[in-house]
Protein backbone atom coordinates (compact mmCIF):
# COMPACT_ATOMS: atom_id res chain seq x y z
CA UNK A 1 0.00 0.00 0.00
CA UNK A 2 1.01 3.85 0.26
CA UNK A 3 2.78 4.89 2.58
CA UNK A 4 5.41 7.61 4.32
CA UNK A 5 8.30 6.76 6.07
CA UNK A 6 11.51 8.22 7.62
CA UNK A 7 14.97 7.30 7.58
CA UNK A 8 16.12 8.04 11.32
CA UNK A 9 13.92 7.49 14.81
CA UNK A 10 16.25 9.67 16.04
CA UNK A 11 18.24 12.45 15.17
CA UNK A 12 20.68 14.31 18.27
CA UNK A 13 22.13 17.37 16.89
CA UNK A 14 24.21 20.00 19.09
CA UNK A 15 22.38 23.40 19.60
CA UNK A 16 23.37 25.96 16.94
CA UNK A 17 24.44 22.99 13.93
CA UNK A 18 21.86 22.72 11.45
CA UNK A 19 19.36 19.73 11.24
CA UNK A 20 18.58 17.44 8.29
CA UNK A 21 15.37 14.88 9.09
CA UNK A 22 14.69 12.73 5.76
CA UNK A 23 11.85 10.76 4.33
CA UNK A 24 11.17 8.39 1.87
CA UNK A 25 7.67 8.18 0.21
CA UNK A 26 5.82 5.71 -1.92
CA UNK A 27 3.13 7.35 -3.06
CA UNK A 28 4.46 8.70 -6.79
CA UNK A 29 1.07 10.39 -7.29
CA UNK A 30 1.47 12.20 -4.34
CA UNK A 31 1.71 16.18 -5.07
CA UNK A 32 1.34 17.52 -1.85
CA UNK A 33 3.86 17.56 1.40
CA UNK A 34 3.77 18.72 4.81
CA UNK A 35 5.90 18.81 7.69
CA UNK A 36 4.61 18.40 11.02
CA UNK A 37 6.58 19.15 14.67
CA UNK A 38 5.12 17.34 17.20
CA UNK A 39 5.99 18.32 21.06
CA UNK A 40 5.25 16.06 23.74
CA UNK A 41 1.50 16.07 25.18
CA UNK A 42 0.47 18.05 21.68
CA UNK A 43 -0.92 17.80 18.80
CA UNK A 44 1.53 18.00 15.49
CA UNK A 45 1.79 21.35 14.73
CA UNK A 46 2.30 22.58 10.77
CA UNK A 47 5.56 23.72 9.96
CA UNK A 48 5.87 24.34 5.78
CA UNK A 49 4.58 22.55 2.69
CA UNK A 50 5.49 21.96 -0.41
CA UNK A 51 3.93 20.97 -4.01
CA UNK A 52 5.27 18.30 -6.50
CA UNK A 53 6.07 21.00 -8.77
CA UNK A 54 8.15 22.58 -6.63
CA UNK A 55 11.55 21.14 -5.54
CA UNK A 56 12.67 23.14 -2.67
CA UNK A 57 10.74 25.97 -0.50
CA UNK A 58 11.96 28.13 2.50
CA UNK A 59 10.31 29.24 5.46
CA UNK A 60 11.81 30.72 8.98
CA UNK A 61 15.01 28.85 9.36
CA UNK A 62 13.04 25.87 7.93
CA UNK A 63 13.54 24.38 4.54
CA UNK A 64 12.13 21.77 2.39
CA UNK A 65 13.59 19.90 -0.42
CA UNK A 66 11.84 17.39 -2.75
CA UNK A 67 13.40 14.84 -5.13
CA UNK A 68 10.84 13.65 -6.76
CA UNK A 69 13.57 10.91 -8.77
CA UNK A 70 14.07 8.95 -5.62
CA UNK A 71 11.00 10.20 -3.88
CA UNK A 72 12.62 11.37 -1.12
CA UNK A 73 11.69 14.79 1.25
CA UNK A 74 13.92 16.89 3.70
CA UNK A 75 13.87 19.40 6.27
CA UNK A 76 16.83 21.25 7.19
CA UNK A 77 16.36 23.27 10.37
CA UNK A 78 19.01 25.86 10.61
CA UNK A 79 20.75 27.16 13.69
CA UNK A 80 18.66 24.55 15.66
CA UNK A 81 17.60 25.47 19.20
CA UNK A 82 16.46 23.39 22.25
CA UNK A 83 12.57 25.04 21.51
CA UNK A 84 13.09 22.53 18.34
CA UNK A 85 13.62 19.52 20.28
CA UNK A 86 10.00 17.34 18.86
CA UNK A 87 9.21 14.31 16.92
CA UNK A 88 9.08 15.57 13.64
CA UNK A 89 6.73 14.08 10.62
CA UNK A 90 6.55 14.37 7.00
CA UNK A 91 3.22 13.49 5.44
CA UNK A 92 1.21 13.59 2.04
CA UNK A 93 -2.11 14.74 1.09
CA UNK A 94 -4.44 11.72 -0.26
CA UNK A 95 -6.71 13.33 -3.34
CA UNK A 96 -10.06 11.99 -3.33
CA UNK A 97 -12.27 14.64 -2.63
CA UNK A 98 -11.38 15.70 0.78
CA UNK A 99 -8.12 16.42 2.64
CA UNK A 100 -6.79 12.92 4.18
CA UNK A 101 -3.20 13.34 5.84
CA UNK A 102 -0.82 10.27 5.70
CA UNK A 103 1.81 10.45 8.66
CA UNK A 104 5.03 8.44 8.21
CA UNK A 105 6.58 7.10 11.64
CA UNK A 106 8.50 10.53 12.87
CA UNK A 107 11.88 11.42 14.00
CA UNK A 108 12.60 12.65 17.32
CA UNK A 109 15.26 15.47 17.06
CA UNK A 110 17.06 16.23 20.33
CA UNK A 111 19.16 19.25 20.97
CA UNK A 112 22.45 18.85 22.85
CA UNK A 113 22.73 22.34 24.96
CA UNK B 1 -8.35 33.08 20.79
CA UNK B 2 -9.16 29.43 21.81
CA UNK B 3 -7.77 26.21 19.62
CA UNK B 4 -9.20 23.39 18.94
CA UNK B 5 -10.26 21.96 22.67
CA UNK B 6 -10.76 18.50 22.88
CA UNK B 7 -12.51 16.25 26.20
CA UNK B 8 -11.55 14.31 28.06
CA UNK B 9 -7.55 14.84 28.10
CA UNK B 10 -7.03 10.90 29.50
CA UNK B 11 -9.40 8.15 29.67
CA UNK B 12 -9.31 5.17 31.38
CA UNK B 13 -11.47 1.92 29.49
CA UNK B 14 -11.93 -1.75 29.99
CA UNK B 15 -12.13 -3.89 26.79
CA UNK B 16 -15.31 -4.13 25.66
CA UNK B 17 -16.86 -0.95 27.04
CA UNK B 18 -17.93 2.06 24.61
CA UNK B 19 -16.38 5.63 25.15
CA UNK B 20 -16.55 8.88 23.34
CA UNK B 21 -14.23 11.20 22.57
CA UNK B 22 -15.46 15.41 21.88
CA UNK B 23 -13.99 17.96 19.99
CA UNK B 24 -14.56 21.21 19.62
CA UNK B 25 -13.13 23.39 16.82
CA UNK B 26 -11.61 26.87 16.38
CA UNK B 27 -14.70 29.32 15.96
CA UNK B 28 -15.71 29.49 12.23
CA UNK B 29 -14.44 26.31 11.40
CA UNK B 30 -16.77 24.08 9.63
CA UNK B 31 -14.55 20.57 9.17
CA UNK B 32 -13.21 18.58 11.51
CA UNK B 33 -11.14 15.10 11.17
CA UNK B 34 -9.92 13.00 13.77
CA UNK B 35 -7.27 11.00 13.98
CA UNK B 36 -5.27 8.03 16.13
CA UNK B 37 -2.02 8.16 17.11
CA UNK B 38 -0.14 4.60 18.60
CA UNK B 39 2.61 5.38 20.50
CA UNK B 40 5.94 5.49 19.04
CA UNK B 41 3.89 5.86 15.22
CA UNK B 42 2.50 8.99 13.05
CA UNK B 43 -1.44 9.76 13.66
CA UNK B 44 -3.49 7.47 11.48
CA UNK B 45 -6.36 9.46 9.39
CA UNK B 46 -10.03 7.86 10.91
CA UNK B 47 -12.33 10.64 9.67
CA UNK B 48 -13.19 14.08 8.40
CA UNK B 49 -16.42 15.77 8.20
CA UNK B 50 -17.31 18.71 6.92
CA UNK B 51 -20.36 20.90 6.89
CA UNK B 52 -21.71 17.52 9.54
CA UNK B 53 -20.97 15.53 6.30
CA UNK B 54 -18.66 12.62 6.35
CA UNK B 55 -16.53 13.36 3.44
CA UNK B 56 -13.59 10.79 4.08
CA UNK B 57 -13.25 7.51 6.31
CA UNK B 58 -9.61 5.81 6.86
CA UNK B 59 -9.29 1.87 7.20
CA UNK B 60 -10.64 1.74 10.52
CA UNK B 61 -13.51 -0.65 11.66
CA UNK B 62 -16.90 0.05 12.11
CA UNK B 63 -16.71 -0.04 15.87
CA UNK B 64 -15.47 3.36 14.89
CA UNK B 65 -18.08 5.98 13.87
CA UNK B 66 -18.15 10.07 14.51
CA UNK B 67 -20.80 12.61 13.89
CA UNK B 68 -20.66 16.37 13.76
CA UNK B 69 -23.21 18.81 15.17
CA UNK B 70 -24.20 22.22 14.06
CA UNK B 71 -22.59 23.81 15.99
CA UNK B 72 -19.53 22.06 14.03
CA UNK B 73 -18.65 20.38 17.53
CA UNK B 74 -17.79 16.77 16.83
CA UNK B 75 -17.99 13.31 18.64
CA UNK B 76 -15.86 10.38 17.90
CA UNK B 77 -17.77 6.57 19.12
CA UNK B 78 -16.10 3.35 19.94
CA UNK B 79 -17.55 0.22 20.48
CA UNK B 80 -16.18 -2.86 22.04
CA UNK B 81 -13.34 -1.35 23.08
CA UNK B 82 -10.21 -3.48 22.78
CA UNK B 83 -6.27 -3.33 23.97
CA UNK B 84 -5.13 -1.89 20.96
CA UNK B 85 -7.34 0.77 20.40
CA UNK B 86 -5.08 2.47 23.58
CA UNK B 87 -3.73 5.17 21.59
CA UNK B 88 -3.61 9.32 21.28
CA UNK B 89 -6.63 10.22 19.51
CA UNK B 90 -6.51 14.12 17.91
CA UNK B 91 -8.60 16.31 16.45
CA UNK B 92 -7.79 18.84 13.93
CA UNK B 93 -9.98 21.63 12.63
CA UNK B 94 -10.07 23.66 9.76
CA UNK B 95 -11.97 26.58 7.60
CA UNK B 96 -12.89 24.07 5.08
CA UNK B 97 -10.76 21.25 4.84
CA UNK B 98 -7.72 22.94 3.12
CA UNK B 99 -4.69 20.93 4.54
CA UNK B 100 -2.12 23.54 5.64
CA UNK B 101 -5.53 25.32 7.94
CA UNK B 102 -5.51 22.54 9.95
CA UNK B 103 -5.08 23.13 13.52
CA UNK B 104 -4.53 20.19 16.09
CA UNK B 105 -5.99 19.66 19.54
CA UNK B 106 -3.76 18.29 22.26
CA UNK B 107 -5.70 14.95 21.69
CA UNK B 108 -7.33 12.59 24.18
CA UNK B 109 -4.85 9.52 25.78
CA UNK B 110 -7.11 6.51 25.96
CA UNK B 111 -5.87 3.27 27.93
CA UNK B 112 -7.84 0.22 27.37
CA UNK B 113 -6.88 -2.03 30.08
Amino acid sequence: GESVGLHLPTLSVQEGDNSIINCAYSNSASDYFIWYKQESGKGPQFIIDIRSNMDKRQGQRVTVLLNKTVKHLSLQIAATQPGDSAVYFCAELSSGGYQKVTFGTGTKLQVIP
Amino acid sequence: DAGVTQSPTHLIKTRGQHVTLRCSPISGHKSVSWYQQVLGQGPQFIFQYYEKEERGRGNFPDRFSARQFPNYSSELNVNALLLGDSALYLCASSLSGILQGYTFGSGTRLTVV
